[in-house]
């Protein structure tokens, strides 16, 4: 299957930092996801991106499917976006969108 | 804006019990998907639906068993519980084959 991997595991920032992580994949996909799973549980949306650059707020996300890796960047960090940030893609072989999932960063905000 | 509806939040059980978890998919979603997310690990696909049907199949052990009903919610039925399915439940659904998939809020299965 394909692997999905991401840097880095662990990230700690002052609140009001800048950060990028990585999603580095093995195969050429049609598409990419980026979720936030905040300390609740819940997988939140972040941005659905195959290739490109995305803004929302002060997320962004920039994927280059030829190179396939994608990055997202984390501006003016606050103590909500602490959480575990995922990378997801599809399986190559699979006709519809079941996502394999990379093992996430785990961020921590500090006030 | 309507999310995925997934119940209970929370279910305790004890070993060899059975458990059913349900997810309403948004309105007019078609497809379905089943993920199981062990403590700290990432979420692993088990199983989905696409217009009731059965489409995909993952690490589903076979004492789990889901569908696809007619109004387009699903569940997930598990029997002989062990400790080792204790974990957070999620459904996700899409507007269709290949659109980017929503989440819900899971549920958190322990199993005593």
């Amino acid at each position: 299957g394909i692997q999905v991997e991401q840097s880095p595991p662990d990230l700690i920032l002052q609140e009001g930092a800048n950060s990028t992580l990585r999603c580095n994949f093995s195969d050429s996909v049609n598409n990419l996801q980026w979720f936030h799973q905040n300390p609740w549980g819940q997988l939140i949306n972040l941005f659905y991106i195959p290739s490109g650059t995305k803004q929302n707020g002060r997320l962004s996300a920039t994927t280059v499917a030829t190179e396939r890796y994608s990055l997202l960047y984390i501006s003016s960090s606050q103590t909500t976006d602490s959480g575990v940030y995922f990378c997801a893609v599809p399986h190559p072989k699979a006709a519809g969108n079941k996502l394999t999932f990379g093992g996430g960063t785990r961020v921590l905000v500090k006030p | 804006a309507a999310g995925v509806i997934q119940s209970p939040r929370h279910l305790i059980k004890e070993k060899r019990e059975t458990a059913t978890l349900k997810c309403y998919p948004i309105p007019r979603h078609d497809t379905v998907y089943w993920y199981q997310q062990g403590p700290g690990q990432d979420p692993q696909f088990l199983i989905s639906f696409y217009e009731k049907m059965q489409s995909d199949k993952g690490s589903i052990p076979d004492r789990f068993s889901a569908q696809q009903f007619s109004d387009y919610h699903s569940e997930l039925n598990m029997s002989s519980l062990e400790l080792g399915d204790s974990a957070l439940y999620f459904c996700a659904s899409s507007l269709n084959y290949g659109s980017p998939l929503h989440f819900g809020n899971g549920t958190r299965l322990t199993v005593t």
